[in-house]
């Protein structure tokens, strides 16, 4: 079974810049998750999705960050423009559905804003 | 903040020791997850305890609850090299998702 798809893995970038972020969850998987990773500390999400729908965008910094799951696959989270602060690895994860105990990680896209 | 805290920060033992790291919660949960992270797998999904049970057991894993206390832990037996990684907890409440704690860093040393 293919696991959780991300690109890029490395995006070396300077503020102000935008950048955008793609994931491919596991195939059939409803749910679907962005977290932030800053180094040294654990994954913080960011957004989740069920289908196409968001189910949770609390922590989601919405004056630069955005992302959609247009058709209930594929995803992206953009951010425009970036700061210093936005230095991070993103994960992408996905679930069965918003009730299974289990998600499954992609490697995550390393960030770094110059 | 709902996150965890795990304790201790780091860890190192040689091969073949155990290992036990613990997490701290505030919030009442409906489960606690335990994940691994290192450079080539990533993270992913050890264990799960709900919150009625007290004890479980996963081949060299084994994971205790003490929702009194709202706290975890986690112990490796036999350790090995490829157990180097960091070890996180992460816990749900209700139909939120997962809050994921600090992470304890392991170094088994051959």
């Amino acid at each position: 079974e293919a696991g959780v798809a991300q690109s890029p893995r490395y995006k070396i970038i300077e503020k102000r810049q935008s950048v955008a972020f793609w994931c491919n969850p596991i195939s059939g998987h409803a749910t679907l998750y962005w977290y932030q990773q800053i180094l040294g500390q654990g994954p913080k999400l960011l957004i989740q999705f069920q289908n196409n729908g968001v189910v949770d965008d609390s922590q989601l910094p919405k004056d630069r960050f955005s992302a959609e799951r247009l058709k209930g696959v594929d995803s992206t989270l953009k951010i425009q423009p970036a700061k210093l602060e936005d230095s991070a690895v993103y994960l992408c994860a996905s679930s069965l559905g918003w009730r299974e105990t289990e998600q499954f990680f992609g490697p995550g896209t390393r960030l770094t804003v110059l | 903040s709902q996150q965890g805290e795990e304790d201790p920060q780091a860890l190192s033992i040689q091969e073949g020791e155990n290992a036990t790291m613990n997490c701290s919660y505030k919030t009442s949960i409906n489960n606690l997850q335990w994940y691994r992270q290192n450079s080539g797998r990533g993270l992913v999904h050890l264990i799960l305890i709900r919150s009625n049970e007290r004890e479980k057991h996963s081949g060299r894993l084994r994971v205790t609850l003490d929702t009194s206390k709202k706290s975890s832990s986690l112990l490796i037996t036999a350790s090995r090299a490829a157990d180097t990684a960091s070890y996180f907890c992460a816990t749900r409440t209700g139909a939120n998702n997962l809050f994921f704690g600090t992470g304890t860093r392991l170094t088994v040393i051959p």
